[in-house]
Formats: C-alpha cells, sequence, structure tokens
C-alpha cells in the first residue's frame, strides 16, 4: 500500500533554533516528493520538490534531502522564524504511465509552532 | 495577478440539504481538484477534472460530485449532507494532465459543519 508518514506530528521550537521533519514512504514507483507548507486557515503552498537524482536542494532557510534508497525525505529549518509556524506537508508522487491525480500521497503533516 | 478562490469560506448546513462550495481559478489551468482535509489524515482527493466536461472520481468521491462546463470552474455539490462530511475542503489547480512535477496552487479552503 502506498503510504506517506511524517514524524514527528507536532513540534515546539524557540525562535532561532533549527529543527528537521521527517517524511517517510512506500510508495512505489517513485516520482517525486514535494514539501508544501500550510499556513493557518490557508491552502497548501510549494516550498520545494525533490526528484531521485537530488539528494538536496535548499530554499532560503529551507533545506530538503532525499535517500531514495531508505525511502526517506527530511526538510530542514535553519534559525527558524515565528512566521515559520505551519503545517508542513509531505506529497509524494508515483511514478505511473497513464498520468492521474491519484498518483499523489499526502501525509498528514508536521504542526511546527515557533515560539518568541 | 492570477489566483484561486473559494466561497464561502465558512458554512454551515444541516444533515440532508444540498450544498455547493464553489472553486473558481484565474490561471487558465486545465486540471482542477478537489480535497477534503481531516485531522490526523492528509489530504485526500474527491473528484478531479482534466478539462471542460471531464470529471473523474478521486479516493473518497461517495456523496459528491462536480461538473466542469468552463475552465475557470470547478464546483463541488454534496447531494444530502451528512455529518461524516464535515470537514475543510481545498480546491487546487495545475497546468499539466501526465507526469512531470507539475504543482498545484490551492485555494484557501472552505471550512463547512454539517449539523
Amino acid at each position: 500500500k502506498n503510504q506517506v508518514e511524517q514524524s514527528p506530528q507536532s513540534l515546539i521550537i524557540l525562535e532561532g533554533k533549527n529543527c528537521t521533519l521527517q517524511c517517510n514512504y512506500t510508495v512505489s514507483p517513485f516520482s517525486n516528493l514535494r514539501w508544501y507548507k500550510q499556513d493557518t486557515g490557508r491552502g497548501p503552498v510549494s516550498l520545494t520538490i525533490m526528484t531521485f537524482s537530488e539528494n538536496t536542494k535548499s530554499n532560503g532557510r529551507y533545506t530538503a534531502t532525499l535517500d531514495a534508497d531508505t525511502k526517506q525525505s527530511s526538510l530542514h529549518i535553519t534559525a527558524s522564524q515565528l512566521s515559520d509556524s505551519a503545517s508542513y506537508i509531505c506529497v509524494v508522487r508515483r511514478e505511473i504511465s497513464s498520468g492521474s491525480a491519484r498518483q499523489l500521497t499526502f501525509g498528514s503533516g508536521t504542526q511546527l509552532t515557533v515560539l518568541p | 495577478d492570477a489566483e484561486i478562490t473559494q466561497s464561502p469560506r465558512h458554512k454551515i448546513t444541516e444533515t440532508g440539504r444540498q450544498v455547493t462550495l464553489a472553486c473558481h481559478q484565474t490561471w487558465n489551468h486545465n486540471n482542477m481538484f478537489w480535497y477534503r482535509q481531516d485531522l490526523g489524515h492528509g489530504l485526500r482527493l474527491i473528484h478531479y477534472s482534466y478539462g471542460v466536461q471531464d470529471t473523474n472520481k478521486g479516493e473518497v468521491s461517495d456523496g459528491y460530485s462536480v461538473s466542469r462546463s468552463n475552465t475557470e470552474d470547478l464546483p463541488l455539490t454534496l447531494e444530502s449532507a451528512a455529518s461524516s462530511q464535515t470537514s475543510v475542503y481545498f480546491c487546487a489547480s495545475s497546468p499539466f494532465r501526465s507526469g512531470g512535477s507539475n504543482e498545484q496552487f490551492f485555494g484557501p479552503g472552505t471550512r463547512l459543519t454539517v449539523l
């Protein structure tokens, strides 16, 4: 069964600290993995996408890693800010020939709270 | 600026009533999607469309329907609302159909409560 598991479910850190969010998946065959940020009361917004050949990709203070062998990804946030408080969702796309919206499997997200 | 909007943002209705949630995008995207988001679950696909007159069922389509009469709109209808359909509903759109890294752009969501 194609699944995406995220950990921890929730995380509280102090402003300025670093943190790492985890995403483990069983989706196969793998196409790509995307991290979304969802602010409270808003829709998800894409942060970055990882393809099979990419190990690390940065977007400002956000750095995503991918280990396709172990089927794990992480999102590292450096020098956290209050505005980083949000839910972070991992989404994995399965590679199938027909091309369907059913290719996507969403994780349930990690709720990050950054305190002053 | 192009955008995707949903209305209403909040809705309270009674069991058995028909409810329609609106979704409108100005990106001219071919693909549109409806998801529901519940605590402890990832976003779950309800219905999707790849273009005008095209609609497809997602993983949780029972009790929901959609129609696509133009590129910009994909309204979601709950034929007879049930308490189990209390949720936050997100509409999304994307420019391409198959494969690739096409990003989905999400609307702000509609919080629906069925009493």
